[in-house]
C-alpha cells in the first residue's frame, strides 16, 4: 500500500483568510514533504519533515506554516496568502531522508487558489 | 549540486508504439540514484520506476525500463505497447548521495497517446 492522501482537492482562500492543508499516510514513513507546483513545471521543494523534526525549510515565506503532529500526519497553515500562491500543493512521504535510495511517494495533491 | 536536462517539451507515440523520454544528468556524487514520475493531469505525482547508480542491470517495472547509461549521465525512459492512459507529463529527478534524499527535478516531457 502506498498512499498518501491529501484533504481538500480543492481549497479556495481569500488573502485574509487562514486555513490548513492536511496530509496523511500509514505506509511507516518517518519523512515527510511539501512541495508547491505551478501549472507546467516542476514541483519545488517547501519543507521537509524527518523523524517529526523540520529538517528543511528551503526559505518558504512565514505565511507558510508546517506542522507535524506525528509520524503519519502532515499539516500545512496557511494565513495571509498572497495571489501568486496559488498552485497544487503536494505531499510526499519516504521511509526516511538521507539515502539516496529513498523514494517519495505523493499524494494526489491540493489545488489551492487565492482570490 | 545536481541537475536534471529533459530536453523534450512535448512528445507524442501511437497507441501499441514503443517510446523513449530522454533524461541526461549532471552530479558531483558518486552515489545518486534516478527516478521517473509520472503525472496525469489530475495532478498525482505517480512513481515510476528507480534506477541506483551502481546498479548494473536496467531498471525494469511493467512496460517502463529505464536505459540507463552511465557514462553518457543518461537515464532514459522507455515506455512499451503505449496506452491512452500513459498521456501525462513525465519527470525525471535525482537525489544525490549528498543531497538527503532532496529531489531534483528535470522540467518534464508531456507525452500524449493517439488512438
Amino acid at each position: 500500500d502506498t498512499e498518501v492522501t491529501q484533504t481538500p482537492k480543492h481549497l479556495v482562500m481569500g488573502m485574509t483568510n487562514k486555513k490548513s492543508l492536511k496530509c496523511e499516510q500509514h505506509m511507516g514513513h518517518r519523512a515527510m514533504y511539501w512541495y508547491k507546483q505551478k501549472a507546467k513545471k516542476p514541483p519545488e521543494l517547501m519543507f521537509v519533515y524527518s523523524y517529526e523534526k523540520l529538517s528543511i525549510n528551503e526559505s518558504v515565506p512565514s505565511r507558510f506554516s508546517p506542522e507535524c503532529p506525528n509520524s503519519s500526519l502532515l499539516n500545512l497553515h496557511l494565513h495571509a496568502l498572497q495571489p501568486e500562491d496559488s498552485a497544487l500543493y503536494l505531499c510526499a512521504s519516504s521511509q526516511d531522508r538521507g539515502v539516496y535510495t529513498d523514494t517519495q511517494y505523493f499524494g494526489p495533491g491540493t489545488r489551492l487558489t487565492v482570490l | 549540486a545536481q541537475k536534471i536536462t529533459q530536453t523534450q517539451p512535448g512528445m507524442f507515440v501511437q497507441e501499441k508504439e514503443a517510446v523513449t523520454l530522454d533524461c541526461t544528468y549532471d552530479t558531483s556524487d558518486q552515489s545518486y540514484g534516478l527516478f521517473w514520475y509520472k503525472q496525469p493531469s489530475s495532478g498525482e505525482m505517480i512513481f515510476l520506476i528507480y534506477q541506483g547508480s551502481y546498479d548494473e542491470q536496467n531498471a525494469t517495472e511493467g512496460r517502463y525500463s529505464l536505459n540507463f547509461q552511465k557514462a553518457r549521465k543518461s537515464a532514459n525512459l522507455v515506455i512499451s505497447a503505449s496506452q491512452l492512459g500513459d498521456s501525462a507529463m513525465y519527470f525525471c529527478a535525482i537525489a544525490g548521495g549528498t543531497s538527503y534524499g532532496k529531489l531534483t527535478f528535470g522540467q518534464g516531457t508531456i507525452l500524449t497517446v493517439h488512438p
